[in-house]
């Protein structure tokens, strides 16, 4: 049973342009979480979706930055017109209905780089 | 304002020597306070959660406690693979998790 699968793992981008963070949650699982890890800081949660909804994204920068999570496929984070504060790792979590917080299971996340 | 702060931020032991860290929470509304495990490179790894005070779990050599204000996570007689970032976490009433920035353990051969 494969666990979560974010991709890319690592991802480089200039100035302007637009990342785009793809998270694939545990088989059986329909909730999925994204947090930030600047350096030296804690992971900071960002978003929380379910298939077609987003439930909580108290977390989530104003600008640029968007998140979803569709009927088919992965949960996509996308942020527009990149700039150099935007490095960080970016870590998914995914839960199975219910379950609560602590059923959550984390990605290896996807380190983006800002040059 | 919630905050969660871990202590200390860097931990160096030798392979044998027990040893405990910190975690101090101040947040609206605790559900769960949360233990995770954290390698270079990976994402973190669920340990423990605990949900009331005086609660304790234990997995292998490690051990969580609970108090109102904090959390302890008691390491007995660690070993080298045991070297890692030891993350706690609270969720809080707008159920989702709070992060410290974690404890940096390495255990010396």
């Amino acid at each position: 049973n494969a666990g979560v699968m974010q991709n890319p793992r690592h991802l480089v981008r200039r100035r302007g342009q637009e990342a785009r963070l793809r998270c694939s949650p545990m088989k059986g699982h329909s909730h999925v979480y994204w947090y930030r890890q600047l350096p030296e800081e804690g992971l900071k949660f960002m978003v929380y979706l379910q298939k077609e909804n987003i439930i909580d994204e108290s977390g989530m920068p104003k600008e640029r930055f968007s998140a979803e999570f569709p009927k088919e496929g992965p949960s996509i984070l996308r942020i527009q017109q990149v700039v150099r504060g935007d490095s960080a790792a970016y870590f998914c979590a995914s839960s199975p209905a219910g379950a609560g917080l602590g059923a959550q299971h984390f990605g290896d996340g996807t380190r983006l780089s800002i040059l | 304002e919630d905050q969660v702060t871990q202590s200390p931020e860097a931990l160096r032991l030798q392979e044998g020597e027990s040893s405990s860290l910190n975690c101090s929470y101040t947040v609206s509304g605790l559900r769960g306070l949360f233990w995770y495990r954290q390698d270079p490179g990976k994402g973190p790894e669920f340990l423990f959660t605990l949900y009331s005070a005086g609660e304790e779990k234990e997995k292998e050599r490690l051990k969580a406690t609970l108090t109102k204000k904090e959390s302890f996570l008691h390491i007995t007689a660690p070993k080298p693979e045991d070297s890692a970032t030891y993350l706690c976490a609270a969720e809080t009433g707008a159920n989702n998790l709070f992060f410290g920035t974690g404890t940096r353990l390495t255990v010396i051969p």
